[in-house]
């Protein structure tokens, strides 16, 4: 079945470090991917997302490239912020359902220090 | 942006008692939510797909009858933990995709945390 695999944290860098959090995935078909991210108390929100193979989704400097023949939609942000400590789902959703679920990953813990 | 809302926002509670979470979707119409798990450092595990007018569809493994689901109107859904115990202390999310939408995004509530003593 379908399945999202995320690098394990927690990720602990320095303002204006490099990041880069792995994620992999198995499915049937053609899922779209997506990464939320979900700070302290409040709900997930939509960071970006990609829909077909190649596709980069991009927000907030974060950016994520859609890899079909490595089956993976790495996180990468070159520069993160103290703002950016949050924590990170990897989700896919099966490419045949207009209104499915989503897959997620376990969640990354990043935190930035100053 | 789309909101969803729940209530409570946290919520204790004794043993062998039953507490209900609201999740309502604010600005547009839902005919169907979603009603996540979230385990402490564990992903979210999707509990039942909660249909407007109809019955719930329940994942594998959860007990339909111990988390009860009422999807009464377009903007509101229901989740009901019947008898409760310790074990189901945990944070509860929803979510709602907008119909229609190409982009299949689903919008969250901000999660109840539920304490059963």
């Amino acid at each position: 079945g379908d399945s999202v695999t995320q690098m394990e944290g927690p990720v602990t860098l320095s303002e204006e470090a490099f990041l880069t959090i792995n994620c992999t995935y198995t499915a049937t078909g053609y899922p779209s991917l997506f990464w939320y991210v979900q700070y302290p108390g409040e709900g997930l929100q939509l960071l970006l997302k990609a829909t077909k193979a190649d596709d980069k989704g991009s927000n907030k400097g974060f950016e994520a490239t859609y890899r079909k023949e490595t089956t993976s939609f790495h996180l990468e942000k070159g520069s993160v912020q103290v703002s950016d400590s949050a924590v990170y789902f990897c989700a896919l959703k099966d490419g045949g359902s207009t209104l499915g679920r989503l897959y997620f990953g376990r969640g990354t813990q990043l935190t930035v220090w100053p | 942006g789309a909101v969803v809302s729940q209530h409570p926002s946290r919520v204790i509670c004794k043993s062998g008692t039953s507490v209900k979470i609201e999740c309502r979707s604010l600005d547009f119409q839902a005919t169907t939510m979603f009603w996540y798990r979230q385990f402490p450092k564990k992903s979210l595990m999707l509990m039942a797909t909660s249909n407007e007018g109809s019955k719930a569809t329940y994942e594998q493994g959860v007990e339909k009858d111990k988390f009860l689901i009422n999807h009464a109107s377009l903007t509101l859904s229901t989740l009901t933990v019947t008898s409760a115990h310790p074990e189901d202390s945990s944070f509860y999310i929803c979510s709602a995709p907008i119909s229609g939408r190409g982009n299949n995004e689903q919008f969250f509530g901000p999660g109840t945390r539920l304490t059963v003593l």
